[in-house]
């Protein structure tokens, strides 16, 4: 596709429910990025891929968070019996490889948990 | 440990006017440098990056940033804002290894 695109762009939980995000990279780009941005702050990094490989995920939060890329393309960060402080903006971003490399954003999925 | 400040939450400048946004980081490496712009609910849009070589880096929409060691410092700049650029930028580093770290990101308001 033309960019990076997620699903879906708003979901609304309740607390102790499961959620799911997709995110559809740039086609051919082998680097996967998640973050993840709370109301007025800067995306905070939560993981990243190369095609199916998760090489950090360093930045999840708890094991709540797990995130997976099984065919090194279409990933999705799921988030288990969601809190309250999970509320906030989920980015997904691609790139062609290995760093440094420009990082291609999509619109982000956010969410709210009451 | 590695760290972005961007002192500003906020600036207003007038249309047509010059502009600056300030980035501070805290790296021990050379580091990769980027600024970001997110207009309300989009996803960042690359301005520029400075990976090595001149300081003084152009970038899309007539930005430009300049790298300065000494003053660990990567500062954005505009000489004539446009109202369309009122959004919020973000200055970020990337660490050598995968991980970009991101200020909390200054907003810029345009009044006519």
């Amino acid at each position: 596709g033309a960019g990076v695109s997620q699903s879906p762009r708003y979901k609304v939980a309740k607390r102790g429910q499961d959620v799911a995000l997709r995110c559809d990279p740039i086609s051919g780009h082998v680097s996967l990025f998640w973050y993840q941005q709370a109301l007025g702050q800067g995306p905070e990094f939560l993981t990243y891929f190369q095609n199916e490989a998760q090489l950090d995920k360093s930045g999840l939060p708890s094991d709540r968070f797990f995130a997976e890329r099984p065919e090194g393309s279409v990933s999705t960060l799921k988030i288990q019996r969601t809190q309250q402080e999970d509320s906030a903006v989920y980015l997904c971003a691609s790139s062609r490889g290995g760093q440094p490399e420009t990082q291609y954003f999509g619109p982000g999925t956010r969410l709210l948990v009451l | 440990a590695q760290s972005v400040t961007q002192p500003d939450i906020h600036i207003t400048v007038s249309e047509g006017a010059s502009l600056e946004l300030r980035c501070n980081y805290s790296y021990g490496a050379t580091p990769y440098l980027f600024w970001y712009v997110q207009s309300p609910g989009q996803g960042l849009q690359l301005l520029l990056k400075y990976f090595s070589g001149d300081t003084l880096v152009q970038g899309i929409k007539g930005f430009e940033a300049e790298f300065k060691r000494s003053q660990s410092s990567f500062n954005l700049r505009k000489p004539s804002v446009h109202w369309s650029d009122a959004a919020e930028y973000f200055c970020g580093v990337g660490t050598g290894g995968f991980k970009t770290i991101f200020g909390a990101g200054t907003r810029l308001f345009v009044k006519a």
